[in-house]
């Protein structure tokens, strides 16, 4: 069974359109990020958060906003869609944030048109 | 920013031969470093690992090195099989005021039958 929890799976959206994306993990971790992939770049840092708390944004869009809801929630809302904007969006955690394994989730498949 | 450079970016080999995946850091107080491993359609999953006070690690036909003089770390997969054809990711975990995982850019591994 994934302990990382994300959906949806995969996800067409109009551009301009907005839409979340959840991630759960169960893995009792306490730091989670957001990974993006795509043809352009491999894969690409987006967000960490380390007990709810943002340590590092990478993403130069404000159309990108991390929710913590819970500590073991971390969903990403994406506003204003891009056909740019498709790519996988994988979601991690790990026990804390000092370099410890990064375990992924399934990833969202996003494609935007 | 601090960079993780990855070498080569696309490798074939025979299978039963050897592959080897070569990255450089820039960080000498980084002190982890994973390798990532990412099959088509799948996410990434860790498959080996190695601290600072290490410089060697082997877990079955993978071996990691760590030249950390040099800021050099390396994969080799003996007695490749077509199963290891993926992505492979290399990261090192970059200490400091913004402590976090800085990754390659990926390497595609194609084993030949």
């Amino acid at each position: 069974d994934p302990k990382i929890i994300q959906k949806p799976k995969y996800l067409v959206a109009v551009t301009g359109s907005e839409k979340i994306l959840i991630c759960e993990q169960y893995l009792g971790h306490n730091a989670m990020y957001w990974y993006r992939q795509s043809a352009k770049k491999p894969l690409e840092f987006m967000f960490s958060y380390s007990y709810q708390k943002l340590m590092d944004n990478q993403t130069a869009s404000s159309r990108f906003q991390p929710q913590s809801s819970k500590k073991n929630h971390l969903d990403l809302q994406i506003t204003a869609l891009k056909p740019d904007d498709s790519a996988t969006y994988f979601c991690a955690s790990s026990l804390d944030s000092s370099g410890n394994t990064l375990y992924f989730g399934e990833g969202s498949r996003l494609i935007v048109v | 920013g601090e960079q993780v450079e990855q070498l080569p970016s696309i490798l074939r080999v025979q299978e039963g031969s050897s592959a080897s995946i070569n990255c450089s850091y820039e960080d000498s107080a980084s002190n982890y470093f994973p390798w990532y491993k990412q099959e088509p359609g799948e996410n990434p999953k860790l498959i080996i690992d190695i601290r600072s006070n290490m410089e060697r690690k082997q877990i079955q036909e993978l071996i990691v090195l760590l030249d950390k003089k040099a800021k050099r770390f390396s994969l080799h997969i003996t007695d490749t099989q077509p199963g290891d054809s993926a992505m492979y990711f290399c990261a090192a975990y970059n200490v400091g005021d913004n402590s976090k995982l800085i990754w390659g850019l990926g390497t595609s591994l194609v084993v030949n039958p």
